[in-house]
């Protein structure tokens, strides 16, 4: 059984450039969460979504959006990127959502901005 | 009040002895509770989760929860090498389909 899909790996950008990482989730998984990791916060929680409706939203600026398609892949855009946003983003699959199942993490994007 | 705080700093274990972690949360309304492991460079692996007030074995592993307390543990028993890692406690918070994480901590196994 395949796992959760996260692509690209590493991204490099300059401040002010936008991006856009993409989370595949385990075959079945209909609630995506994305994170952020960094070493002085942790991790932290930006968004979940289930059948392409987004449920909950972490405190993070207007500047983190996110979607979820017909197939469960979610897809998660930074804007106007700053040098604090360099961290490792990571997407985890669920059956329903972290209530009642357990959530599975991807290999992560390591985005460095620059 | 941190959501999920992990207090303790490096454990070193030598190999074979049994590592102990604790983590306590804020929530009172908190259902589903969950240990990952994270080596480094790497993303975080589940390796326990427990629902109900008790002990719950996996192999090595044996995670314990006591809801009145609001404290989850994770002992790792016969620690080996590739048990040195950062270990993540993660709590749902109630109402919501989010996992609060505590900062982790590091445990290194010594031959």
């Amino acid at each position: 059984k395949a796992g959760v899909t996260q692509t690209p790996r590493y991204l490099i950008k300059t401040r002010g450039q936008q991006v856009t990482l993409s989370c595949s989730p385990i075959s079945g998984h209909r609630s995506v969460s994305w994170y952020q990791q960094t070493p002085g916060q942790g991790l932290q929680f930006l968004f979940e979504y289930f059948s392409e409706t987004q449920r909950n939203k972490g405190n993070f600026p207007g500047r983190f959006s996110g979607r979820q398609f017909s197939n469960s892949r979610s897809e998660m855009n930074v804007s106007t990127l700053e040098l604090g946003d360099s961290a490792l983003y990571l997407c985890a699959s669920s059956l329903v959502g972290v209530l009642s199942t357990e959530a599975f993490f991807g290999q992560g994007t390591r985005l460095t901005v620059v | 009040q941190k959501e999920v705080e992990q207090n303790s700093g490096p454990l070193s274990v030598p190999e074979g002895a049994i590592a102990s972690l604790n983590c306590t949360y804020s929530d009172r309304g908190s259902q589903s509770f969950f240990w990952y492991r994270q080596y480094s460079g790497k993303s975080p692996e589940l390796i326990m989760f427990i629902y109900s007030n008790g002990d719950k074995e996996d192999g090595r592993f044996t995670a314990q929860l006591n809801k009145a307390s609001q404290y989850v543990s994770l002992l790792i028993r016969d620690s080996q090498p590739s048990d040195s890692a950062t270990y993540l406690c993660a709590v749902n918070v109630y109402g919501n389909n989010r996992l609060a994480f505590g900062k982790g901590n590091q445990v290194v196994v010594i031959p």
